[in-house]
C-alpha cells in the first residue's frame, strides 16, 4: 500500500469555502511535501514541512504535520475556481525517495 | 531558467516500436526522477538518479524499460519492444537533492496503438 494516501479522494465545494485535505502516512519521515497538478500538467511543488515542525503558511495554504498520529493536512482558505486541480502529498518512504499518494481531487465550483 | 524541458510531448506510436524519451533537468540539479502516471496506477517512480547515477530502479516495470543520464543535462528513458499497456504520462523531474522540492516537466503523453 502507498507510504501517503490522501482523504478524501474527492472534493467538492463552492468557491469562497475553504477546503481541507488529509494525509496519513506508515513510517516515520524526514518531511513531507504538498503538490498540485492541474489537468494535463505536471506537478507544482506547493509545501515542504519538515518532521520537527508543526505547521506552516504560505499565501492562502496552511500545512499542518502530526507526527504522533502520522498525518498531515492541507487547508486551503477561500477558494478559487483556479484552485480547481488534484493535491497530491509525499513523503520519504526511508529509502532516501519520495513516494507520492493517489490525490484528491478538489473542485471548486463558482 | 525555461524549467525541465521533455520531448516529445506527445507519442503516438504502435505497439512492437522503440520509444525514447528526452529530459533536460534545471539546470545544477543533481536528481533526475522518471514517474509514470496513470488512471489506475497513479503516480510512480519508475527510475532515480543521483549525480547522473541510477540509485533506484525498483520502478521500472520490467527489461523492456531502460533509462540513461550521460551527462548532468540529459536523460532518456527508452522502452523497448512498446505495449499498449505502456500508454501513460511519462513525467522527468529534477531536484537538488532526493528529498527536497521537486520541479516537474510538462511530460509525455505516450500511446501505443
Amino acid at each position: 500500500s502507498q507510504q501517503g494516501e490522501e482523504d478524501p479522494q474527492a472534493l467538492s465545494i463552492q468557491e469562497g469555502e475553504n477546503a481541507t485535505m488529509n494525509c496519513s502516512y506508515k513510517t516515520s519521515i524526514n518531511n513531507l511535501q504538498w503538490y498540485r497538478q492541474n489537468s494535463g500538467r505536471g506537478l507544482v511543488h506547493l509545501i515542504l514541512i519538515r518532521s520537527n515542525e508543526r505547521e506552516k503558511h504560505s499565501g492562502r495554504l496552511r500545512v499542518t504535520l502530526d507526527t504522533s498520529k502520522k498525518s498531515s493536512s492541507l487547508l486551503i482558505t477561500a477558494s478559487r475556481a483556479a484552485d480547481t486541480a488534484s493535491y497530491f502529498c509525499a513523503t520519504d518512504d526511508g529509502a532516501q525517495k519520495l513516494v507520492f499518494g493517489q490525490g484528491t481531487r478538489l473542485t471548486i465550483n463558482p | 531558467d525555461a524549467g525541465v524541458i521533455q520531448s516529445p510531448r506527445h507519442e503516438v506510436t504502435e505497439m512492437g516500436q522503440e520509444v525514447t524519451l528526452r529530459c533536460k533537468p534545471i539546470s545544477g540539479h543533481n536528481s533526475l526522477f522518471w514517474y509514470r502516471q496513470t488512471m489506475m496506477r497513479g503516480l510512480e517512480l519508475l527510475i532515480y538518479f543521483n549525480n547522473n547515477v541510477p540509485i533506484d530502479d525498483s520502478g521500472m516495470p520490467e527489461d523492456r524499460f531502460s533509462a540513461k543520464m550521460p551527462n548532468a543535462s540529459f536523460s532518456t528513458l527508452k522502452i523497448q519492444p512498446s505495449e499498449p499497456r505502456d500508454s501513460a504520462v511519462y513525467f522527468c523531474a529534477s531536484s537538488l537533492g532526493a528529498l527536497l522540492e521537486q520541479f516537474f516537466g510538462p511530460g509525455t503523453r505516450l500511446t501505443v496503438l
